[in-house]
């Protein structure tokens, strides 16, 4: 089992806000990232560390935590939107790195 | 900016080595640590591990008794080699880079990926 755990699927309404948790008992010491995987291609960075967009990112997604939780949010989400998303951080040890198991979005 | 370029073997059969290489065609190459990840069919990111410019690498404990991860600084190149492939194997392998100055270790930059698939 993974030591990031995500919610499998979450679906949201055009234009609507999501929120995608990652929880895991090494966020309470490291920051977490996100990625955003379309079918077919890489995955795409999109929120990093405290809340740190890559260039390029809309505003519209943000990151924050809360106890053992990270979370993304999409503010106002687009059909573009849509995809698997994957957080990623230490594991317990700190020694190595995890990936959650990624959260299927559709808008 | 970092640009990836990665390539090898696409077609294994089981038992052989997996060796694919990822080369940093602009950027900095010292101010990154160098990373491999792979994503089996329709499943998710598996972290392999990675290595800085200076060859010293780290491994997914999973995976550490069959992987090896090396650097030619001169070349701007890293690589990856898995030994006594299994089907379980076949995956689309990912070179990505993660600035040393992070304190996250987020992966900014990704290649193209590459789909291995080991078959008898």
């Amino acid at each position: 089992s993974s030591e990031l755990t995500q919610d499998p699927a979450v679906s949201v309404a055009l234009g609507h806000t999501i929120r995608i948790t990652c929880q895991g008992d090494s966020l309470r010491t490291y920051y977490a990232n996100w990625y955003h995987q379309r079918p077919g291609q890489a995955p795409l960075l999109v929120i990093h560390g405290k809340n740190n967009r890559p260039s390029g990112i809309p505003d519209r997604f943000s990151g924050s935590y809360s106890g053992n939780t990270a979370s993304l949010t999409i503010t106002g989400a687009q059909a573009d939107d849509e995809g698997d998303y994957y957080c990623h951080s230490r594991d317990r040890t700190g020694n190595h790195l995890v990936f959650g198991p990624g959260t299927k979005v559709t808008v | 900016q970092v640009q990836l370029q990665q390539w090898g073997a696409g077609l294994l059969k089981p038992s052989e080595t997996l060796s694919l290489t990822c080369a940093v065609n602009t950027g900095s190459f010292s101010h990154y640590s160098w990373t491999w990840i792979r994503q089996p069919p329709g499943k998710g990111l598996e972290w392999i591990g990675d290595v800085n410019h200076r060859g010293s690498a780290t491994y997914n404990p999973s995976l550490e008794s069959r992987v090896a991860i090396s650097v030619d600084s001169s070349k701007r190149q890293f690589s990856l080699k898995v030994n006594s492939v299994t089907a379980a194997d076949t995956a689309m392998y990912y070179c990505a880079s993660a600035p040393v100055n992070s304190s996250s270790w987020h992966l900014d930059y990704w290649g193209q990926g590459m789909l291995v698939t080991v078959s008898s």
